[in-house]
């Protein structure tokens, strides 16, 4: 149980275009997910809590022009990256607690490469 | 604001060695502690967890105490095994229900030598 699918796994864009990431709860509704960007050799950061019907809500410093989540349904949350710039590169990671468990389950996460 | 701060790797030991993996926290009120894995090319997986002082968090050999006095969650396993390889992550929980998004470590890049 408590499967998290994100899609795609690894995507290349040219600059100016907008990307989509898809993160879905296989096995469970989840009332709230987790965005977080993991630069090389680094740690993972949260970028924001998307929350089931609501706006999501964005940590210090994190554009929510630019990052934009929608939490349309209890089990799929969208992260698209407007006007992707090579900055933006990395690699985004999702999360959602199954609250039949005590725990955070994530994604496989996403390489986004911005050329 | 909450941090967590663990030795950075990369770590390399020898097979059946015994694995150390110190993590140290600061947060305010009485967070959640985690130790997350990362194999090569896959996603993080849980390893353990404790939800409170004293608790003691346990899987495949690892174990970790949730210790208040000395804000600390060290990693370690007896004797570890070149699957062991991976990057660990030790991770905290803004609040007891699980409705924050977790702040985590820098992770530990540890190798295990045949």
């Amino acid at each position: 149980g408590a499967v998290v699918s994100q899609h795609p796994s690894w995507v290349i864009c040219k600059s100016g275009t907008s990307v989509k990431i898809e993160c879905r709860s296989l096995d469970f509704q989840a009332t709230t997910m987790f965005w977080y960007r993991q630069f090389p050799k680094q740690s993972l950061m949260l970028m924001a809590t998307s929350n089931e019907g609501s706006k999501a809500t964005y940590e210090q410093g994190v554009e929510k022009d630019k990052f934009l989540i929608n939490h349309a349904s209890l089990t799929l949350s969208t992260l698209t990256v407007t006007s992707a710039h090579p900055e933006d590169s990395s690699f985004y990671i999702c999360s959602a607690r199954d609250p039949r468990l005590y725990g955070y389950t994530f994604g496989s996460g996403t390489r986004l490469t911005v050329v | 604001g909450n941090s967590v701060t663990q030795m950075e790797g990369p770590v390399t030991l020898s097979e059946e060695a015994f694995l150390t993996i110190n993590c140290t926290y600061t947060a305010t009120g009485y967070p959640s502690l985690f130790w997350y894995v990362q194999y090569p090319g896959e996603g993080l997986q849980l390893l353990l967890k404790a939800t409170k002082a004293d608790d003691k968090g346990s899987n495949k050999g690892f174990e970790a105490t949730y210790r208040k006095e000395t804000t600390s969650f060290h990693l370690e396993k007896g004797s570890v095994q070149v699957s062991d390889s991976a990057v660990y992550f030790c991770a905290l929980g803004r609040s007891g229900g699980g409705a924050d998004g977790l702040t985590f470590g820098k992770g530990t890049h540890l190798i295990i030598q045949p």
